[in-house]
């Protein structure tokens, strides 16, 4: 089945430094890959997307492009700032109509702390 | 602009208890799903439904049912709690466009059993 591998956390930076969160996957079909961001107390929500190979999603200053020769779809900002603190989740959603179902499968989840 | 909104927040249960988790959204979304998030483990998918009348098993269903009788509701009931479910519970949302749009998130139900 599809499986999605994320570097294991936490992850403690200062602010201003550059940030690279690891994702791999696994896909039997072609999926559609996102990154979403969780603050605490509150649900998930999408950071940025990509769709097909090649792709580059981008929101908020942060960058993942899709990389299907590696299967990758590394999570990348330039600067980091406080309020980036926050768990990210990778994650994978097949693009086969007849396995869809709005359904998705995510990474265990990376927690990212920004000090001052 | 509600989206996904799910009650109650939290709830503590005794063992063997019954209790329904509340899902309702308001963007005429045909998919919802609900998944559980347990420490170190991401986001397990429990049940989906792919539109009124129709629901599904997902990874881990077992000790949990579902219904879906309108596109905007979709209850998760919990049959006898135990310790294990102790859990944090989110429903999701989605658009059908072939697997191109995000879940849409509720902000979770923080749920003991004791």
């Amino acid at each position: 089945g599809d499986s999605v591998t994320q570097m294991e956390g936490p992850v403690t930076l200062s602010e201003e430094a550059f940030l690279t969160i690891n994702c791999t996957y696994t896909a039997t079909g072609y999926p559609s890959l996102f990154w979403y961001v969780q603050y605490p107390g509150e649900g998930l929500q999408l950071l940025l997307k990509a769709t097909k190979a090649d792709d580059k999603g981008s929101n908020k200053g942060f960058e993942a492009t899709y990389r299907k020769e590696t299967t990758s779809f590394h999570l990348e900002k330039g600067s980091v700032q406080v309020s980036d603190s926050a768990v990210y989740f990778c994650a994978l959603s097949d693009q086969r109509a007849y396995t869809n179902a709005g359904k998705s499968t995510f990474g265990d989840g990376t927690t990212l702390t920004v000090k001052p | 602009n509600a989206g996904v909104t799910q009650t109650p927040k939290f709830q503590v249960l005794k063992t063997g208890q019954s209790m329904t988790l509340q899902c309702a959204q308001d963007m005429n979304h045909e998919y919802m799903s609900w998944y559980r998030q347990d420490p170190g483990m991401g986001l397990r998918l429990i049940h989906y439904s792919v539109g009124a009348g129709i629901t599904d098993q997902g990874e881990v269903p077992n000790g949990y049912n579902v219904s879906r009788s309108t596109t905007e509701d979709f209850p998760l009931r919990l049959l006898s709690a135990a310790p294990s479910q102790t859990s944090v519970y989110f429903c999701a949302s989605s658009r059908d466009d072939g697997g191109n749009q995000p879940q849409h998130f509720g902000d979770g139900t923080r749920l003991s059993i004791l």
